[in-house]
């Protein structure tokens, strides 16, 4: 089955700074890649996915890039606040009729002021 | 407006209890899954149910039951069997695949 890493485990940076999570995959079959946000006793929410026919995509101030032959994707917060502070997974998953998420184990993003 | 809804959002268990978590969601979405998160652990899938009537184990479930009577709600109940309950459990819900998830806002279950 699929196999997602994610690095790093926790991310502490200045506000204003930018962050980078990255993430792994193991099966080259998988083509879609979403990323979540989770607050503090919250469920995750999603913030922003990808596909393999497009190598970035961008929303404000995230953005997530896809490299199908390495097979690995980032998620890139520029300008940061300290409301992204929170825990974030990517995850992968094939276009097939019972395929589910695979999620990473999740990055602590922690935005100082 | 449309959301998914777990309930209760505390639960306490007794040593050699079943205890039932509710999912109910009213997205119109066809599947419906069940996640733990433990520390350090991620997410990690139980169950998950793409059509009513129909549903699959996931990578833990053992110790866990689910059915999918109707489309808008997908019940897990812990068993006994179940030697490690104590987790925060995670309800989402999708069109299908590979589209991402609508989640709950979770119930976090201890052992007491």
């Amino acid at each position: 089955g699929e196999n997602v890493e994610q690095h790093p485990s926790t991310l502490s940076v200045q506000e204003g700074d930018s962050a980078v999570i990255k993430c792994t995959y193991s099966d080259s079959a998988s083509n879609y890649f979403p990323w979540y946000k989770q607050e503090l006793g919250k469920g995750p929410q999603l913030i922003i996915d990808i596909r393999s026919n497009v190598g970035e995509k961008k929303d404000q101030r995230i953005a997530v890039t896809l490299n199908k032959t390495a097979k690995h994707f980032s998620l890139h917060i520029t300008e940061t606040q300290p409301e992204d502070s929170a825990v974030y997974f990517c995850a992968a998953s094939m276009n097939s009729g019972y395929s589910t998420l695979t999620f990473g184990k999740g990055t602590m993003l922690l935005v100082s002021p | 407006d449309g959301g998914i809804t777990q309930s209760p959002k505390y639960l306490f268990r007794k040593e050699g209890q079943n205890v039932t978590l509710s999912c109910e969601q009213n997205l119109n979405h066809d599947a419906m899954y069940w996640y733990r998160q433990d520390p350090g652990q991620g997410l990690r899938l139980i169950y998950y149910s793409q059509i009513v009537n129909d549903f699959q184990k996931g990578d833990i479930a053992e110790g866990y039951s689910v059915s999918r009577e109707k489309k808008e709600s997908f019940p897990l109940t812990v068993t006994s069997a179940q030697k490690n309950p104590t987790a925060f459990y995670l309800c989402a819900s999708s069109f299908g695949t590979p589209n991402g998830y609508t989640f709950g806002s979770g119930t976090r279950l201890t052992v007491v």
